[in-house]
């Protein structure tokens, strides 16, 4: 089946330590997305990447670092900087097709940092 | 930047009343997209609109997209409880990323 895998749906970690949030698809897709959710905040966008080996600084992106060294995959770092990282975490592709360039999401990794 | 403001934030209504939720944006949009994510879920598509004044329909899903290309709005006739979740507006301008709205957050009362 093509989609979206973000591992693992829960995660906690001491405050202070970095944590890396993994993100595959198998869908071809070009472009990649982190986002950022919290209640009542809707989605924001840390970091997006259209391409294998490059990427761009969404609204938030202090505290969070990426890597695109496969089309496949996008893992996101929750350094020890970024002040407040507890949060639900979602990953998402796209590909235009026809003009339609909807994102496709994963299941999402809910982080707590204690 | 571009910023897309969604309203009401939250919905409840009785099964069998309409919903809408609405969507303007502080710039011109290229276009707007749709998503629903249910309690516990990720966001999932609905739709894409482009041209001005467009209006598309999925069964009891009203989308329309302004003459000026800067509000939208998302129109469900009859709600019932598959209905219950967020839904979210989420516009570009030209080639920038989607910039998403704080969703509409829907109850049903059976």
């Amino acid at each position: 089946d093509g989609g979206i895998t973000q591992s693992p749906k829960y995660l906690f970690r001491k405050e202070g330590q970095n944590v890396t949030l993994s993100c595959e698809q198998n869908l071809n897709h070009d472009a990649m997305y982190w986002y950022r959710q919290d209640p009542g905040q809707g989605l924001r966008l840390i970091y997006y990447s259209q391409i294998v080996n490059d990427f761009q600084k969404g609204d938030i992106a202090e505290g969070y670092s990426v890597s695109r060294e496969k089309k496949e995959s996008f893992p996101l770092t929750v350094t020890s900087a970024q002040k407040n990282p507890t949060a639900f975490y979602l990953c998402a592709s796209s590909m235009s097709r026809g003009g339609v360039d909807e994102q496709f999401f994963g299941p999402g990794t809910r982080l707590t940092v204690l | 930047g571009q910023q897309v403001m969604q309203i009401p934030q939250y919905q409840h209504v009785q099964e069998g009343e309409d919903f809408t939720t609405y969507c303007n944006s502080s710039t011109t949009l290229s276009n707007i997209q749709w998503y629903k994510q249910r309690p516990g879920g990720h966001p999932v598509f609905l739709i894409q609109l482009v041209k001005s004044g467009e209006v598309k329909k999925q069964k009891r899903l009203t989308f329309q997209f302004g003459e000026a290309k800067k509000n939208s709005s998302l129109h469900i006739t009859a709600t019932q409880t598959t209905d219950v979740g967020t839904y979210f507006c989420a516009g570009r301008g030209g080639w920038t990323p989607l910039v998403f709205g704080k969703g509409t957050r829907l109850s049903v009362i059976a």
